[in-house]
């Protein structure tokens, strides 16, 4: 069975572009999350989304936005990018939480280089 | 908020050593806890996930405990292998994954 898929490997891009990354959870998931993790600052939550909703967001400012489309797939957008949105970008999915797992398994990640 | 600890922040042993790694949390009220290993560069990959009604957890080499009341997690890695070399990081689910900063572990042959 197919893990979780993430694309692009690596995105280089300029302060003020916008970034698309897009994800691909495990066949069978509802849920993806968002996960930032920015040198020196750990793994941070960004979004959650289940069942094409977002369920939750982190602390983050509202240029850091997505969506997750029928086939549960999800793509996050970040846009005027600034030299700190430089990170590793993973996401995760799993089991809708009522279902009683909570297990989230996570892909390889998109780094993201803001120059 | 629940804040998350990990002790030590890096770890250097010899091959075959037993060795113990912390992790401490603020809020008892969790879902679970996962314990994760991230190689450089890497996604996670999950190693053990503890329901908030459990104990502990063992897979080969390594067990996983927890305590709620004392707010505490530990992961035991027994005889140490070179392969192990990763960051290990525990996390608390609560809506999403509330991580630690990890302990970066090195195992020397």
């Amino acid at each position: 069975e197919a893990g979780v898929t993430q694309s692009p490997t690596h995105l280089i891009k300029t302060r003020g572009q916008q970034a698309t990354l897009r994800c691909s959870p495990i066949s069978g998931h509802t849920s993806v999350y968002w996960y930032q993790q920015a040198l020196g600052l750990g793994l941070q939550f960004l979004l959650w989304y289940d069942e094409g909703e977002e369920r939750n967001r982190g602390n983050f400012p509202p240029r850091f936005s997505g969506r997750q489309f029928p086939n549960y797939s999800s793509e996050l957008n970040v846009n005027a990018l600034e030299l700190e949105d430089s990170a590793l970008y993973l996401c995760a999915s799993s089991l809708l939480r009522e279902r009683g797992t909570d297990t989230q398994y996570f892909g390889p990640g998109t780094r993201l280089t803001v120059l | 908020k629940q804040e998350v600890t990990q002790i030590p922040a890096a770890l250097s042993v010899p091959e075959g050593e037993n060795l113990v790694l912390n992790c401490s949390f603020t809020d008892s009220a969790i879902y679970n806890l996962q314990w994760f290993r991230q190689d450089p560069g890497k996604g996670l990959t999950s190693l053990l996930l503890i329901q908030s009604s459990q104990r502990e957890q063992t897979s080969g080499r390594l067990n996983a405990s927890l305590d709620k009341s004392s707010g505490r997690s530990t992961l035991y890695i027994a005889a140490s292998q070179p392969g192990d070399s990763a960051t290990y990081l525990c996390a608390l689910s609560g809506y999403a994954l509330n991580f630690g900063k990890g302990t970066s572990l090195l195992v020397t042959p």
